[in-house]
């Protein structure tokens, strides 16, 4: 059974330019998060999908963020203009939400993100 | 303002010993807490959750503790061997929303 995936692996990227990361959640999970974790930090919450409903964008720094979630699968996170205060790994998590009581979020590996 | 702290400095420790982490919140009032473990370059993974009407929760080694009056989880490891050295993060959910608010982290290391 195959994990949560997300590519790329690594991505660095010159100020200014856009750069777009995917993550793939384990088939059948209703919810999807976004993080973002500085060197040496704690994750910070991103945004947060849950099946049809809207999104939690409460998380996103600025207005440069956007994310979206096709089919209830795959998400991308897209990040524009980035500066370089926007290196970090950025995590995607999913989870099987049906019952509130029990969350175990599944992480993927993580996208390091460095902009020069 | 809401805080989750974990003890931001390393926690070193001789293999075999207990190692004891603890996760502090104010002005939260999470329905449950849950622990992860993320070694270097990988992404958490879960370990252990405990609602906020239990008191205790065991699983091999591990056991965590949650005290809603204190507003403080620990989280123990027994008989720690090296291959436990990692950071453990707790995050709390808060009423029946499935947003996790995460801790920095505590660094663990086991020394043989």
């Amino acid at each position: 059974g195959a994990g949560v995936s997300q590519s790329p692996s690594n991505k660095v990227t010159e100020k200014g330019k856009d750069v777009e990361l995917r993550c793939d959640p384990i088939s059948g999970h209703t919810a999807l998060y976004w993080y973002r974790q500085s060197l040496g930090q704690g994750l910070e919450f991103l945004i947060y999908f849950q099946g049809n409903s809207a999104p939690d964008k409460s998380g996103l720094p600025s207005d440069r963020f956007s994310a979206e979630r096709t089919g209830g699968s795959v998400s991308t996170l897209t990040i524009q203009r980035t500066q370089q205060e926007d290196s970090a790994v950025y995590l995607c998590a999913s989870s099987l939400a049906q019952d509130p009581s029990y969350n175990e979020q599944f992480f993927g590996p993580g996208t390091r993100l460095t902009v020069l | 303002s809401q805080k989750i702290e974990q003890n931001s400095e390393a926690l070193n420790i001789q293999e075999g010993k207990t190692a004891t982490l603890t996760c502090n919140y104010t002005n939260y009032s999470p329905a449950y807490l849950q622990w992860y473990r993320q070694d270097p370059g990988r992404g958490p993974v879960f370990l252990l959750l405990i609602r906020e009407n239990e008191k205790e929760k065991r699983k091999e080694r591990l056991k965590v503790t949650f005290d809603t009056t204190l507003k403080q989880s620990l989280f123990h490891i027994t008989a720690s061997q090296p291959a436990d050295s990692a950071t453990y993060l707790c995050a709390l959910v808060s009423g029946g929303y499935n947003k996790l608010i995460f801790g920095a982290g505590t660094r663990l290391a086991v020394h043989p």
